[in-house]
């Protein structure tokens, strides 16, 4: 069965330094998405990307956040300037195909970000 | 602002009963809820969605929405310890975003 897969699976960095999450969406999938959840938190949107751009972002996702889509698999997360309260979970999630609901979103394993 | 709303729990059940678990929602411009299922540092796995109100069932699960009241509930029959998990209610409205409540804890006790 396709499953979205992410890369690493836990980050660790210092404060202020740039990471990037990544991503490799089930293959025929059209929109794509980034979560976060903080340890005992909810899960939390940041952005949502279609037809190589952002069609829907938190209050969340400021100027530190970035996505891109770098080739026809990849799908990243950049943060610019890594901040202490960025350590969380973050999931990577991809649903639509052409002409189908876009509405199940199927999560990735996630990325475990510790910024020290 | 959508928010959803769950009890937080621990939900402890016994293993072979009915589980229940309750979600209420702000919008009611909500179209689709969600149910997923999250195991303790693991991402959400999706159980069911259900759109139109009334149930709808897929093997032990049963989902429940009523939108005048604007609630949304998930029963799981004949519970097993592996049930054991956090179950996120979540929802989409007019966009692709979806909102999710903080999760009920279930424990299935043996």
């Amino acid at each position: 069965e396709p499953e979205v897969t992410q890369t690493p699976s836990h980050q660790v960095t210092q404060m202020g330094q740039e990471v990037i999450l990544r991503c490799v969406p089930i293959s025929n999938h059209l929109y794509f998405y980034w979560y976060r959840q903080i340890l005992g938190q909810k899960v939390e949107f940041l952005v949502s990307f279609y037809n190589n751009e952002i069609s829907e972002k938190s209050e969340i996702f400021d100027d530190q956040f970035s996505v891109e889509r770098p080739d026809g698999s990849n799908f990243t997360l950049k943060i610019r300037s890594t901040k202490l309260e960025d350590s969380a979970m973050y999931f990577c999630a991809s649903s639509g195909t052409a002409g189908v609901s876009t509405d199940t979103q199927y999560f990735g394993p996630g990325t475990r970000l510790t910024v020290l | 602002q959508k928010e959803v709303e769950q009890n937080s729990g621990p939900l402890s059940v016994p293993e072979g009963a009915i589980a229940s678990l309750n979600c209420t929602y702000s919008d009611r411009g909500s179209q689709s809820f969600f149910w997923y299922r999250q195991y303790s540092g693991k991402s959400p796995e999706l159980i069911m969605f259900i759109y139109s109100n009334g149930d709808k069932e897929d093997g032990r699960f049963t989902a429940q929405l009523n939108k005048a009241s604007q609630y949304v509930s998930l029963l799981i029959r004949d519970s097993q310890p592996s049930d054991s998990a956090t179950y996120l209610c979540a929802l989409r409205g007019g966009y692709q975003k979806v909102t999710f409540g903080i999760g009920t804890k279930l424990q299935v006790i043996p």
